[in-house]
Parts: structure tokens; C-alpha cells; sequence
């Protein structure tokens, strides 16, 4: 079974733009979190969606919001960026299930000068 | 806020050493306690997990201690060897495995 795909592994973005990662989950996954990895502020919990919804969301402003498609792909977009946005975004996956583990992609490393 | 507190920052052992990285919460509702490994340049993979009801689990030379009285928890690496180098996280959660609060990691050293 393949794992959790990012794309692109790696960004270099100028303050003020926007950007767009995606997110493709092991086959039969439903549901995609995404987190965001700092050596600030270590793992940080962003959003969670599942079928199609937002089920979650972390303690990030509104510049940071996401998508779920039927396929479960994911997209997150951050507009208007930020040097303080610079980190690895990393999505997972899990099944329906409470008890099912959460298994991570490689991320993608945004670098925003 | 640091929802969960992890010790130490990092740590060095020698081949065959048991290294044990130690964790704490405040919110009695965290109800599933993940311990997370993380290689350079790869996301994080799940080593071992632990619900409250349990004191102790075993998956083969990891080990999760569970003081649920005091809030904490901690991972012991039995003949820990050079290939187990990397980060780990503690995390918790409420209701399963979804929105983890991790911990500041650790990073691991075992010299050979």
C-alpha cells in the first residue's frame, strides 16, 4: 500500500504570496490532518477534514485554510505569507475509526524569504 | 500554552543503553498517548501507543510507562542501537488519533 504523498517536497515563496500544498492520502483514508513542524514550536495541529469537511481546526489565523475532495485528496493554501510561515507541512491520514493510527507524509518544506 | 511537556531536549547514550524520554499533560481528557519517531528529511511514524486504562505496553525493544495519577508517561528504549538515532515525540489526544498535541521532541543519540 503506498504511503502519504506530499507535493511538492519543497517551496521557496516571497512574503505576500500565496501558496498551495497537496495532499494525497493512503488509499481508503478518509481522514487528512494537516500539521505544521517549527523547531519554534514543534508539531502543531492545523485542521482535520473528513468526507469533505473540516472537522477540526487548530489555533491558526484565518490565513491558513484547506480543502478535502471526494477523491480525499487535500489541498491547504496560506495567502499573504509570512517569514514566521517558513516550516514543514506535514499531512496525514488515517481510517474512519478512532482507534486507527495516523500515518504522516515526508512534508513540504516552505521557505519564504 | 505547551499542552504537553517532554524531557529532555536531547539525550545521549551508548550502544545497549536504555534511554528513557519522559512526559506530561495537564487536560485529564487526553484519553490516547502516541509516541512518534522522526528521521531527517521523513514525517513522523507512529512507534508505540498507550491508553489510559493500561500503566505499561511493550512493542518488541520500546516500552510506554503510564502514571495517569501524576499525568505523566515515558518511553524506554531497551539495547537501544546507532539505527534508533533520531527525534521522538509524545503526543496526546482526546478521542483517538486525530488533533495531537505533541511534545517539544528529543533528540536521540546512541553512540556504537
Amino acid at each position: 500500500k503506498a504511503g502519504v504523498t506530499q507535493t511538492p517536497r519543497y517551496l521557496i515563496k516571497t512574503r505576500g504570496q500565496q501558496v498551495t500544498l497537496s495532499c494525497s492520502p493512503i488509499s481508503g483514508h478518509r481522514s487528512v490532518s494537516w500539521y505544521q513542524q517549527t523547531p519554534g514550536q514543534g508539531l502543531q495541529f492545523l485542521f482535520e477534514y473528513f468526507s469533505e469537511t473540516q472537522r477540526n481546526k487548530g489555533n491558526f489565523p484565518g490565513r491558513f485554510s484547506g480543502r478535502q475532495f471526494s477523491n480525499s485528496r487535500s489541498e491547504m493554501n496560506v495567502s499573504t505569507l509570512e517569514l514566521g510561515d517558513s516550516a514543514l507541512y506535514l499531512c496525514a491520514s488515517r481510517g474512519q475509526l478512532s482507534t486507527d493510527t495516523q500515518y504522516f507524509g515526508p512534508g513540504t518544506r516552505l521557505t519564504v524569504l | 500554552q505547551q499542552q504537553v511537556k517532554q524531557s529532555p531536549q536531547s539525550l545521549i547514550v551508548q550502544k545497549g543503553g536504555i534511554p528513557i524520554i519522559n512526559c506530561a499533560y495537564e487536560n485529564t481528557a487526553f484519553d490516547y498517548f502516541p509516541w512518534y519517531q522522526q528521521f531527517p528529511g521523513k514525517g513522523p511514524a507512529l512507534l508505540i501507543a498507550i491508553r489510559p486504562d493500561v500503566s505499561e505496553k511493550k512493542e518488541g525493544r520500546f516500552t510506554i510507562s503510564f502514571n495517569k495519577s501524576a499525568k505523566q508517561f515515558s518511553l524506554h528504549i531497551m539495547d537501544s542501537q546507532p539505527g534508533d538515532s533520531a527525534t521522538y515525540f509524545c503526543a496526546a489526544s482526546i478521542g483517538g488519533a486525530n488533533n495531537l498535541f505533541f511534545g517539544t521532541g528529543t533528540r536521540l543519540t546512541v553512540i556504537p
